[in-house]
């Protein structure tokens, strides 16, 4: 069965850092998410990404925040400066769209220290 | 604001019980209803879903309820299983799968063998 997947499966790393976070989501899908998960909690959007730019965003997804498709296989997330709070589980996604539901990666957990 | 509400947090069944989990919602232009399982170290992972043209559905031993009037939908799990031990988001989205998720907080569930 298809996967979406995503690397590295953990990552530290230091506060003001910066992070990119990696995914490959299935080949014939056409849309793209970006969702956190801190620990125990629910899972929260972040991003939707269709046609080469971003659909929606939410209220976390501020400037330090950034998407890319740089080719045909890859999305990625970018955090220019990690915090302390953005320590979570970082899950990628991908549909088709149309009536199919969301295929969800494994996961990246990233600490910040 | 919390748009799905979930309850309860935690549940604890004995083997071949019956699981109920239950959602609520505001947003009365959701129009897609889907529950996911998510095991520990990993991604949510689609399980059933429902739109609001039917009040039931079913996949095996998984059920999805729904109750438009009362914008309510739930999860029931019949003969449950120790395998069954996840826990389990409820979500819901409007217009399309395209767009974003709203989780409820999760319920987290243990089946006793």
């Amino acid at each position: 069965e298809p996967e979406v997947t995503q690397t590295p499966s953990h990552q530290v790393t230091q506060m003001g850092q910066e992070v990119i976070l990696r995914c490959v989501p299935i080949s014939n899908h056409l849309y793209f998410y970006w969702y956190r998960q801190i620990l125990g909690q629910k899972v929260e959007f972040l991003v939707s990404f269709y046609n080469n730019e971003i659909s929606e965003k939410s209220e976390i997804f501020d400037d330090q925040f950034s998407v890319e498709r740089p080719d045909g296989s890859n999305f990625t997330l970018k955090i220019r400066s990690t915090k302390l709070e953005d320590s979570a589980m970082y899950f990628c996604a991908s549909s088709q769209g149309g009536n199919y539901g969301y295929t969800f990666g494994s996961g990246t957990r990233l600490t910040v220290v | 604001q919390q748009q799905v509400k979930q309850s309860p947090q935690s549940l604890i069944v004995q083997k071949g019980g019956i699981s109920i989990i239950n959602c609520a919602y505001e947003n009365t232009a959701f129009d897609y209803f889907p529950w996911y399982q998510q095991f520990p170290g990993k991604g949510p992972a689609l399980l059933i879903a429902i739109r609001p043209d039917v009040s039931e559905k079913k996949e095996g031993r998984f059920t999805i309820s729904f109750n438009k009037s009362a914008k309510q939908f739930s999860l029931h799990i019949m003969d449950s299983q120790p395998g069954d031990s996840a826990t389990y988001f409820c979500a819901a989205n409007g217009g399309s799968t395209l767009g974003r998720l709203y989780f409820g907080r999760g319920t987290q569930l243990t089946v006793w063998p």
